[in-house]
């Protein structure tokens, strides 16, 4: 059985970089069967799709955050990362990996969430 | 972007209640939307994929209908450990958006 793990810094200053990394056990983030997501939920904004990451390296990310995103793989650690450049306030909030079959942007099984606060 | 709205906000129910939440499209989706439940401090779970087609594992008492714009979730036979917030979300388009959630809680 699948399971995803969200690591990294739960405190970021403004205006630095977030850096995420999603550890996946019980499958490959080399498969083809696959888009490995990234979705946040703030009180403010609710559940927000940032954007996925194919085996293949192609991705997809939210046009409101496409600017500030970088997503990667890590495959010798079997990791997906998540990178998001000049952060505010406004990016506080719980940060999700999740798993969709291709094709199918139903995300199943998510990453138990990590919290990250933007403050000085 | 297409926009998700769910109704209504919060319900108050009863174990053993019948209950239908609504998740209304502000655009034509197909059948590509998906229900979530999340209970506080975890990650959402998938109910309902495909509109009405039930994940493994997720009990027979949830079912899904709709297409188009129009979608509801029906849980029949409230259950304690149904209580949770709920979650639509659209798969038709990117951006993919969720609506804003339905809270579910014990009368």
């Amino acid at each position: 059985q699948v399971q995803l793990q969200e690591s990294g810094p739960g405190l970021v200053k403004p205006s630095q970089t977030l850096s995420l990394t999603c550890t996946v056990s019980g499958g490959s983030v080399t498969s083809d069967e696959y888009q490995w997501t990234w979705i946040r939920q703030s009180p403010g904004k609710g559940l927000e799709w940032i954007g996925y990451i194919y085996y293949s390296g192609s991705t997809s990310y939210n046009p409101s955050l496409k600017s500030r995103l970088t997503m990667s793989f890590d495959t010798s650690k079997n990791q997906f990362s998540l990178k998001v450049t000049a952060v505010t306030a406004a990016d506080t909030a719980v940060y999700y990996c999740a798993r969709a079959p291709y094709g199918r942007m139903f995300f199943d099984p998510w990453g138990q969430g990590t919290l990250v606060t933007v403050s000085s | 972007d297409i926009q998700m709205t769910q109704s209504p906000s919060f319900v108050s129910a009863s174990v053993g209640d019948r209950v239908t939440i609504t998740c209304r499209a502000s655009q034509g989706i197909g059948s590509w939307l998906a229900w979530y439940q999340q209970k506080p401090g975890k990650a959402p779970k998938l109910l309902i994929y495909s509109a009405s087609s039930l994940q493994s594992g997720v009990p027979s008492r949830f079912s899904g209908s709709g297409s188009g714009t129009d979608f509801t979730l029906t849980i029949s036979g409230l259950q304690p450990e149904d209580f949770a917030t709920y979650y639509c979300q659209q798969a038709n388009s990117f951006p993919l958006t969720f609506g804003q959630g339905t809270r579910l809680e014990i009368k």
